[in-house]
């Protein structure tokens, strides 16, 4: 039972460079969501969904981009990423209206 | 949204003492709220909910209490084990957009002294 897969664990970019962390969930959750964690900072949620379609920004939208084109997967994508953007990057999955969430391992993201 | 805080950033205890974890809400329409554990280098793993027309709720070892007057709610956890060391979330559902979302708190980091 993998749960919520999150790739790459680990990641380094340069400044300007794009990338997408992948999310993938065998739940068939309907809702799916993208958090950061910085130090100091707890998690912050940067955009969700709640099935396939359908996304919304969270409180830290910008700077990247989703999509919800199948139920399982849930990719973020960094147009050009900032230094700003370092970051552990958490994918998180439940049933809609839940408030238990299930997180993948996180996607560590350093960019130089 | 409302913010959610936690009273102290670390928390020290000897193994098989009680702890207790306190957190702050700032929206008094809250009316769901969760704990979730984090243990170093994995994701947050859900603890414990307790919904506002409750004042306690009990776990395997864990008890979530809130108080309403105050938007004021704990996590206690009897007999703590080395195993309980982690960062430990308060979290509550936000409804401002299309569906409820967790917002949360900044974490209190447990550490268990053997």
């Amino acid at each position: 039972n993998a749960g919520v897969t999150q790739t790459p664990k680990f990641q380094v970019l340069k400044t300007g460079q794009s990338m997408t962390l992948q999310c993938a969930q065998d739940m068939n959750h309907e809702y799916m969501s993208w958090y950061r964690q910085d130090p100091g900072m707890g998690l912050r949620l940067i955009h969700y969904s709640v099935g396939a379609g359908i996304t919304d920004q969270g409180e830290v939208p910008n700077g990247y981009n989703v999509s919800r084109s199948t139920t399982e997967d849930f990719p973020l994508r960094l147009l050009s990423a900032a230094p700003s953007q370092t970051s552990v990057y958490f994918c998180a999955s439940s049933h809609a209206g839940n408030g238990e969430l299930f997180f993948g391992e996180g996607s560590r993201l350093t960019v130089l | 949204g409302e913010s959610v805080g936690l009273h102290l950033p670390t928390l020290s205890v000897q193994e098989g003492d009680n702890s207790i974890i306190n957190c702050a809400y700032s929206n008094s329409a809250s009316d769901y709220f969760i704990w979730y554990k984090q243990e170093s280098g994995k994701g947050p793993q859900f603890i414990i909910d307790i919904r506002s027309n409750m004042d306690k709720r009990q776990g395997q070892r864990v008890t979530v209490l809130l108080n309403k007057t105050v938007k004021h709610l704990s996590l206690q956890i009897a007999a703590t084990q080395p195993g309980d060391s982690a960062v430990y979330f308060c979290a509550d559902l936000d409804y401002g957009g299309s569906q409820g979302n967790l917002i949360f708190g900044k974490g209190t980091k447990l550490s268990v002294k053997p």
